[in-house]
This record gives C-alpha cells, structure tokens and sequence, in this order.
C-alpha cells in the first residue's frame, strides 16, 4: 500500500464548476498536511496546509481533514483554466519529512 | 514563506562527471530538503540537510553519490557525483521554518547527463 495515494486523473471540470481533489494517507502518526500545485516545468507552489481536522478555506480554495478516516481533500470553488495544473497532496510526519502522493492533473474547460 | 533560489537552473553534464547544486534561501530555516523529480514522476526525497551535521539520507540514496552540505541556516549544496544518464531528473531543495510546518521549494535544476 501506498503511504500516500491520490487518483492520478486526469480530473476534468468545466469552467466555474468546483473540483473536488482527494488523497489518503496510511501512517495515523501523520500530523500535517499540504496541497501543492504544479504546472508543467514548474517547481511545486504551496496552496494550502492544515494541521487539525475539520475545514479550511483561502479564497476559492478549501482544504477537508478527517484523521479518523485518513483522508484530506482539496476542493476549488468557480475552476478556472489558469487552475489546470498536477496537484500534489504531501503529508507530514514528526520528522518533518513530506510524502507526496503521485499527483492528480487537473483539467478545466473553458 | 521563504523565497528560495538554485543555481543552476538547468545543465548538460558528461557521464561520469559531477555537478554541484546550490540553495540559498533568503530567511533562516530549520529544514532544508533535497528531492528529485524524475519525468511524469511525483517528487522523491534525496535527503535532509543538517546544519553543522551530516545529512541524513533516504534509502537508495548514500552519500557517496549525492554528498550534501549545509554550512549555516540559509545555504545548502547537493553534488551529483559520477552522474549516468539515469541521473537526468529535475533537483529541487525545499526550506521549512520549523519541524512539520510549510515546505516551500526553490524553482529546480534540470539536469541532463549525456
């Protein structure tokens, strides 16, 4: 099993619709929890964290945690086509270590 | 967050040559990390770098092929030693404040080795 596993994708959403992004973990040891965005040749672009269970919103963006059930999501409100990109869900453990899922590539269609 | 910097940003190297990487970052930072990123690939963690220590490596890598230093808390080095085509991948260092908060990562070198 995967530390780390997220649906590979691609996700395709037409434009304004939200996209909803997901990710399970397997160490319950786990403590924090990341969202990176990644274009094509680009290096990973933080978006979002979350430490506790329960939601988090930034802008057009929500982050879920569920600890019991090892799980975060990452939902985006209104998609637009600049969002079109790989996002990586990374999880920490107490050794401040990130593990990346493999990424799900985003597709939004005007 | 911290705003990181590489050098070089992308280079061609010959088989059995080594190339050195840095990482300057413009605060102090506990962690620095280095990962790879091979095409299509998800990002895989090299090491960390210690300050004033020996990094501590993940496994499949060793210090012989990826020596690693980190003199003060801004500043890190990843050599890619004896490279082979296999090596060709995108480096990235990453920079947390402290243990378990925000990573952030410098913008990568791509490496290609002929």
């Amino acid at each position: 099993q995967k530390e780390v596993e997220q649906n590979s994708g691609p996700l395709s959403v037409p434009e304004g619709a939200i996209a909803s992004l997901n990710c399970t973990y397997s160490d319950r040891g786990s403590q924090s929890f990341f969202w990176y965005r990644q274009y094509s040749g680009k290096s990973p672009e933080l978006i979002m964290f979350i430490y506790s269970n329960g939601d988090k919103e930034d802008g057009r963006f929500t982050a879920q945690l569920n600890k019991a059930s090892q799980y975060v999501s990452l939902l985006i409100r209104d998609s637009q086509p600049s969002d079109s990109a790989t996002y990586l869900c990374a999880v920490s453990s107490n050794t401040g270590k990130l593990i990346f899922g493999q990424g799900t590539t985003l597709q939004v269609k005007p | 967050s911290a705003v990181i910097s590489q050098k070089p940003s992308r280079d061609i190297c010959q088989r059995g040559t080594s190339l050195t990487i840095q990482c300057q970052v413009d605060s102090q930072v506990t962690m620095m990390f280095w990962y790879r990123q091979q095409p299509g690939q998800s990002l895989t963690l090299i090491a960390t770098a210690n300050q004033g220590s020996e990094a501590t490596y993940e496994s499949g890598f060793v210090i012989d092929k990826f020596p690693i230093s980190r003199p003060n808390l801004t500043f890190s080095t990843l050599t890619v030693s004896n490279m082979s085509p296999e090596d060709s991948s995108i480096y990235l260092c990453s920079a947390s404040a402290s243990l378990g908060y925000e990573q952030y990562f410098g913008p990568g070198t791509r490496l290609t080795v002929t």
